[in-house]
């Protein structure tokens, strides 16, 4: 079975504060993405990377950065957190190919920016 | 224009009867299209995945694709309360790194 964690499920932080969220998939695969989930806008796309210290900006990247040193770890970053970042961030992750398709995701980790 | 608009429901069916999600999309490029389930607290589960006009049949679930009508629906035959959840559209828009865009999600609720 596809596993994908992330580092912690509720996290409650300060505006300016640097926060580091971090994901881990144990199926080697090369696509990794990070999201995240707001009431009536859906999943929206923050980065993704499809290798190791490769990374693309997603829909809405600004205020965010991601580091991907190993394969099967991918952090994102909120360099200095603000109100309007409150949200459940999501990782996922998919091989490649056709098989790139199929997106695993992790449970979630959800954010408050005080 | 939203790129993924789906009704936001809820959407209520009683227990046993057809429940049908729809789905429309802006992208004519898209080339592949998922329905990912996603249940209360929890995360995204991908059910049904189509990448020809037409219907796909799996189990209860079966999904429809009209490219030209720019459209996909999820069909859930014998609907049952475990069946309650947001179900996400999600097509794929294929380029230099294929990217999946998903819909806000349609709320379905089973009543006994």
């Amino acid at each position: 079975d596809v596993k994908v964690t992330q580092s912690s499920r509720y996290l409650v932080k300060r505006t300016g504060e640097k926060v580091f969220l971090e994901c881990v998939q144990d199926m080697d695969h090369e696509n990794m993405f990070w999201y995240r989930q707001d009431p009536g806008l859906g999943l929206r796309l923050i980065y993704f990377s499809y290798d190791v210290k490769m990374k693309e900006k997603g829909d809405i990247p600004e205020g965010y950065s991601v580091s991907r040193e190993k394969k099967e770890r991918f952090s994102l970053i909120l360099e200095s957190a603000s109100t309007n970042q409150t949200s459940m961030y999501l990782c996922a992750s998919s091989s490649s190919g056709r098989a790139a398709e199929t997106q695993y995701f992790g449970p979630g980790t959800r954010l408050l920016v005080l | 224009q939203k790129e993924v608009e789906q009704n936001s429901g809820p959407l209520s069916v009683p227990e046993g009867a057809i429940a049908s999600l729809n789905c429309t999309y802006s992208d004519r490029g898209s080339q592949s299209f998922f329905w990912y389930r996603q249940y209360s607290g929890k995360s995204p589960e991908l059910i049904m995945s189509i990448y020809s006009n037409g219907d796909k049949e799996d189990g209860r679930f079966t999904a429809q694709l009209n490219k030209a009508s720019q459209y996909v629906s999820l069909l859930i035959r014998d609907s049952q309360p475990s069946d309650s959840a947001t179900y996400l559209c999600a097509p794929l828009r294929y380029s230099s790194a294929s990217k999946i865009i998903f819909g806000s999600g349609t709320r379905l609720s089973i009543r006994p």
